[in-house]
């Protein structure tokens, strides 16, 4: 049972425009949510990360927004440029435990 | 180097053999976690750390998986007899303090296991 779904396998956007990348919860345990970017034969870097208590977080470029009734939050990069290009996951934690549940990621490509 | 750091990066077994996995996490790090990703997947869970004790293993997959960090800093994931499904990247990670639940996880760069 995948708790937490990215349904776009990958994702292509133009320099310059902005990257949506979506994200789909079940667990209504989950209170905080983090997205995490990762290249090739690296570990995943952590990016920008969401407490259930908020609906949107601002970092530079990249912003999330997380839609508590609808299980759902989303990654807004803008503007996208092509150093951004990687594997992007969504990961959720609940409050009683500390280990992270990912979903299975979705791989921006920022073309020139 | 000041991040977390795993060995071997790669490493292929023939089906049956026994692997060693380390991972030296940040230092003065108290949580540690060991996360399996399978190919075109995301990372799963496997274990928890914090300091020796091991606080959560529900997500090793079969008792052929064991874990352990006996001083509190590096770890040791071990794989007996190993199978094919083994075949993944393990990903080691550790966070700075015990018990928050916002505490951000550093990964390590992972190991490419292989059985043949």
């Amino acid at each position: 049972d995948q708790q937490v779904k990215q349904n776009s396998p990958s994702l292509s956007v133009q320099e310059g425009r902005i990257s949506i990348l979506n994200c789909d919860y079940t667990n209504s345990m989950f209170d905080y949510f983090l997205w995490y970017k990762k290249y090739p034969a690296e570990g995943p870097t952590f990016l920008i990360s969401i407490s259930s208590i908020k609906d949107k977080n601002e970092d530079g470029r990249f912003t999330v927004f997380l839609n508590k009734s609808a299980k759902h939050l989303s990654l807004h990069i803008v503007p996208s440029q092509p150093g951004d290009s990687a594997v992007y996951f969504c990961a959720a934690r609940d409050g009683t435990a500390s280990k992270l549940t990912f979903g299975t990621g979705t791989r921006l490509q920022v073309t020139l | 180097g000041a991040g977390v750091s795993q060995s071997p990066r790669y490493k292929v077994a023939k089906r049956g053999q026994d692997v060693a996995l380390r991972c030296d996490p940040i230092s003065g790090h108290v949580s540690l976690f060991w996360y399996q990703q399978a190919l075109g997947q995301g990372p799963e869970f496997l274990t928890y750390f914090q300091n020796e004790a091991q606080l959560d293993k529900s997500g090793l997959p079969s008792d052929r998986f064991f874990a352990e960090r006996p001083e509190g800093s590096v770890s040791t994931l071990k794989i007996q007899r190993t199978q094919q499904e083994d075949s993944a990247v393990y990903l080691c990670a550790s966070s700075d303090l015990a018990g928050g639940p916002y505490n951000e996880q550093f990964f390590g760069p992972g190991t490419r296991l292989t059985v043949l």
